[in-house]
């Protein structure tokens, strides 16, 4: 069946602009998560959504950082006044519960590049 | 001090060899454990997960000491298809999936 799908692909933007990333699960999977992963170093944790609600925001860097997921289906991550610093890959990953036995499944990644 | 702390390697091995890395983990709640293999530019996907009595997988075994807080992984008769960055990870808090920096290993012919 059809895994975890991200777009865009690759995003570049500039310093200030606004920029959404869109992460589709796998369908009734009902735990999703965002992390941001820099080169050389492990995926970042931002986010978590158990349904519709964000279970566990505690990884979000600053209020630019914001993310929804209106329907328990599609998340967007949204970024405000993005800086250089955003620059990273941003991975999505969803599980059938969220619980321990239930393995993270990642899309590809979007790769944001701020210049 | 990081939730979850790796050796980053790289760890540079021949073929045929066996080797380890170790993973400590902060928070003494943590619930559940596991390896996840990342290659170059691709995503992460689970290579397996870490019980309390140690599990194996083929050539692979993980281990988990909770008095210790510590995670390790062998992995035997290595492959050059094993040449990837594996990342330990830890569920805490509820739901909260913590990951690693990673440990980079390269297998040589």
């Amino acid at each position: 069946g059809a895994g975890v799908s991200q777009t865009p692909s690759n995003k570049v933007t500039e310093k200030g602009k606004y920029v959404e990333l869109r992460c589709d699960p796998i369908s009734g999977h009902t735990a999703l998560y965002w992390y941001r992963q820099s080169l050389g170093q492990g995926p970042e944790f931002l986010i978590y959504f158990q349904g519709t609600g964000a279970a566990d925001d505690s990884g979000l860097p600053n209020d630019r950082f914001f993310a929804v997921r209106p329907e328990g289906s599609v998340s967007t991550l949204k970024i405000q006044r993005t800086e250089r610093g955003d620059s990273a890959v941003y991975l999505c990953a969803s599980s059938e519960t969220g619980a321990g036995n239930s393995p993270l499944h990642f899309g590809n990644g979007t790769r944001l590049t701020v210049t | 001090r990081k939730e979850v702390e790796q050796d980053p390697g790289p760890f540079n091995v021949p073929e045929g060899a066996t080797v380890a890395f170790n993973c400590t983990y902060s928070n003494s709640a943590s619930q559940s454990f596991f390896w996840y293999r990342q290659d170059c530019r691709k995503e992460p996907k689970l290579l397996m997960s870490v019980y309390s009595s140690g599990n194996e997988d083929g050539r692979f075994t993980a281990q988990l000491n909770r008095a210790s807080q510590y995670i390790s992984l062998l992995i035997r008769d290595s492959k050059l298809s094993d040449s990837a960055t594996y990342l330990c990870v830890v569920l805490t808090g509820g739901f909260k999936t913590i990951f690693g920096a990673g440990t980079r290993l390269f297998v040589k012919a």
